[in-house]
């Protein structure tokens, strides 16, 4: 089954603890990225990636690292949470563009709380 | 600077009746594609339905078709014969087939449905 797959699910951390939110997916997709999702602002991009060992940052990537070091997998980094961090993160996948799988695959979601 | 917007925070409708959700964008590119994206109260977001912007005829899905006005960047979502099942929050989303390849979604509609 095609899937993105993210863990955990659910967070509670303090700040300044690092942590780092997985996700995989089987799809063999060129594109990965982070989201976080806020009230009333939607879906913001953390960081992107076209392919391995090729990332670059999104429009809210303060605070955050990724890596690809391997394409199936995007792993999102928080250094140093703090309480601003608090939010719904996705991870998602997509083809290339020009292809038919141009729509993106989300992982379950990551509900972080930076207590 | 690209954008998404959706003017409708909320939205309810009676079970059986037909809603149009609404969403603009604006963007200088002339090939790109568009989405909605449908979450549910599991927060999973799954695709409910895509145009290209090449194409213009409406795409629809079963009881989904959209309203596409490329010249106006109008992308509104029609559900005919609402269900229960259809109460989610809607993004809108929008991705140009050239430049960062990243993904721009609007805030979002949160879709009631009313027995």
């Amino acid at each position: 089954e095609a899937q993105v797959t993210q863990n955990p699910r659910y967070l509670i951390t303090v700040t300044g603890k690092k942590l780092t939110v997985t996700c995989s997916q089987n799809m063999n997709h060129e594109y990965m990225s982070w989201y976080r999702q806020d009230p009333g602002l939607g879906l913001r991009q953390i960081y992107y990636s076209m392919n391995v060992e090729v990332t670059d940052k999104g429009d809210v990537p303060e605070g955050y690292k990724v890596s690809r070091k391997e394409k199936r997998n995007f792993p999102l980094i928080l250094e140093s949470p703090s309480p601003n961090q608090t939010s719904l993160y996705f991870c998602a996948s997509s083809g290339r563009q020009g292809a038919r799988d141009t729509e993106a695959f989300f992982g379950q979601g990551t509900r972080l709380t930076v207590v | 600077a690209q954008t998404v917007t959706q003017s409708q925070p909320e939205m309810s409708v009676q079970e059986a009746e037909t809603v149009t959700l609404s969403c603009t964008y604006d963007t200088s590119e002339n090939n790109y594609y568009l989405f909605w994206y449908k979450q549910p109260p599991s927060r999973q977001m799954i695709l409910v339905i895509r145009q290209e912007a090449y194409k213009q005829q409406n795409a629809t899905e079963n009881r989904f078709s959209v309203n596409f006005q490329k010249a106006a960047k109008s992308f509104s979502l029609k559900i005919s014969d609402s269900q229960l099942g259809d109460t989610a929050m809607y993004f809108c989303a929008f991705i140009p087939f050239s430049g960062t390849y990243k993904y721009i979604f609007g805030t979002g509609t949160r879709l009631k449905v009313l027995a």
